[in-house]
């Protein structure tokens, strides 16, 4: 795609459910980051994937949270039994090779727990 | 501890002036990135640097390796330029972020 789109948008969801956060990268690219920022907070590192590899998942912030990118391509950050902590926008972006190119970012999607 | 520190926090500039924000950062790196969020907006990179000086139009950025350091400047500032800059860090396996500095450029 042109850019790389991250869905929903916006997410509300009620404490203690699962919510899923998908992003599709500009095709081509093989590096795909997470990253969170919370309200008023910086940006947060969560997690890289070099092609569907994630080599190091020490980032994410609690074993609630995990990331699978499929096909060399989309990739799924699922938040497993939301906390109000979880509040934050998250952001994904690609870059052509891990660690080596511009990196682009994703609008990103907006999660709120109730 | 925070591995990136950035200075300042906030800036307010006159159109036309000369800015430079400033990122030191204490961890070994592979690259340093410029990025740019323009309030309630997405983000964009505006520079990736691993050694010397980068310029894009009015904005140019450095990076002094052994001293840990890197600084952003803009050149005749306008209206427009004001938003977040965020100075990020990799160090190959790992990003680690500045908390940003607010610039507002008064017309």
């Amino acid at each position: 795609g042109a850019g790389v789109s991250q869905s929903p948008s916006n997410k509300v969801t009620e404490k203690g459910k699962d919510v899923e956060l998908r992003c599709d990268p500009i095709s081509g690219h093989t590096a795909l980051y997470w990253y969170r920022q919370s309200l008023g907070q910086g940006l947060e590192f969560l997690i890289y994937f070099q092609g569907n590899s994630a080599p190091d998942k020490s980032g994410l912030p609690s074993d609630r949270f995990s990331a699978e990118r499929t096909g060399g391509s989309v990739s799924t950050l699922t938040i497993q039994r939301t906390q109000q902590e979880d509040s934050a926008v998250y952001l994904c972006a690609s870059s052509l090779l891990a660690w080596t190119g511009e990196l682009f970012f994703g609008e990103g999607s907006r999660l709120t727990v109730l | 501890k925070n591995e990136v520190e950035q200075s300042p926090q906030n800036l307010t500039a006159q159109e036309g002036e000369f800015i430079t924000i400033n990122c030191s950062y204490s961890v070994g790196i592979s690259a340093l990135h410029w990025l740019q969020q323009h309030p309630g907006g997405g983000i964009v990179s505006l520079f990736m640097l691993s050694s010397g000086k980068k310029k894009h139009g009015r904005l140019i950025a450095t990076i002094n390796i052994q001293e840990k350091h890197s600084s952003l400047h803009i050149t005749a500032s306008h209206p427009r330029d004001s938003a977040v800059y965020i100075c990020a860090v990799d160090t190959g396996n790992q990003f680690y972020f500045g908390t940003g500095t607010s610039l507002t450029v008064i017309p």
